[in-house]
């Protein structure tokens, strides 16, 4: 079964601190995997996308790694600001039609402390 | 990047009352849209696939009779909620593929969420 995983399912941090997100899935075959950004009650916000030849991703402050053996995929996000607080995403697509197929996990709920 | 627009935000009526939500592409062509629904701490949940000119592909599970949609332009998508219960209310999500793009494949993001529409059926 194609499934997303994400951990932790809640995450508080301090301003300016360092956080990794974690996300682990079944999806197979496999195209692509994104983090998307979405705050309450707005739609998500595509952050990066890796394919399967990609190791790691950057966007500004951040970091998206993905190692395609073990299927597992973090998002890094650095010195941590109030804005960063939203629910964070992993989606991972598969290789079916040419639209093919998404596959959302239930977000990280990352909460940003002044 | 490319905007899509959702109208209404948000929306409160009553129980049995039928609801159109708008989709619309603001700056690019899309013959494919998407309709999600969302509950509260859950992931996104495809509902359909919409296609310009042609009729809507649903998800297992999710009724067309009472969900309808209409693609009439490459710019404008539009799901009815018909005959509203409580448990429809939900926050609605649609997104736009970018002609040319595809939603499964490629490394550059070609598929663009609206902001959601919060229904709320009382």
């Amino acid at each position: 079964k194609n499934q997303v995983e994400q951990s932790p399912q809640s995450l508080i941090i301090l301003e300016g601190k360092n956080c990794t997100l974690q996300c682990n899935y079944t999806v197979s075959p496999f195209s692509n995997l994104r983090w998307y950004k979405q705050d309450t009650g707005r739609g998500p916000v595509s952050l990066t996308i890796m394919t399967f030849s990609e190791n790691t991703k950057s966007n500004g402050r951040y970091t998206a790694t993905l190692d395609a053996d073990t299927k597992q995929s973090s998002l890094h996000i650095t010195a941590s600001q109030l804005s960063d607080s939203a629910s964070y995403i992993c989606v991972v697509s598969d290789r079916g039609s040419t639209l093919g197929r998404l596959y959302f996990g239930r977000g990280t709920q990352l909460t940003v402390w002044p | 990047g490319a905007v899509v627009s959702q109208h209404p935000s948000w929306v409160i009526c009553k129980s049995g009352t039928s609801v159109k939500i708008e989709c619309r592409s603001l700056d690019f062509q899309a013959t494919t849209m998407f309709w999600y629904r969302q509950f509260p701490k859950q992931s996104l949940m495809l509902m359909a696939t919409s296609n310009e000119g042609s009729k809507a592909t649903y998800e297992q599970g999710v009724e067309k009779d009472k969900f309808l949609i209409n693609h009439a332009s490459l710019t404008l998508s539009t799901l009815t909620v018909t005959s509203a219960h409580p448990e429809d209310s939900s926050f609605y999500l649609c997104s736009a593929l970018q002609n040319g793009g595809s939603a499964s494949g490629g490394p550059e993001e070609t598929q663009y969420f609206g902001p959601g529409t919060r229904l709320l059926v009382l």
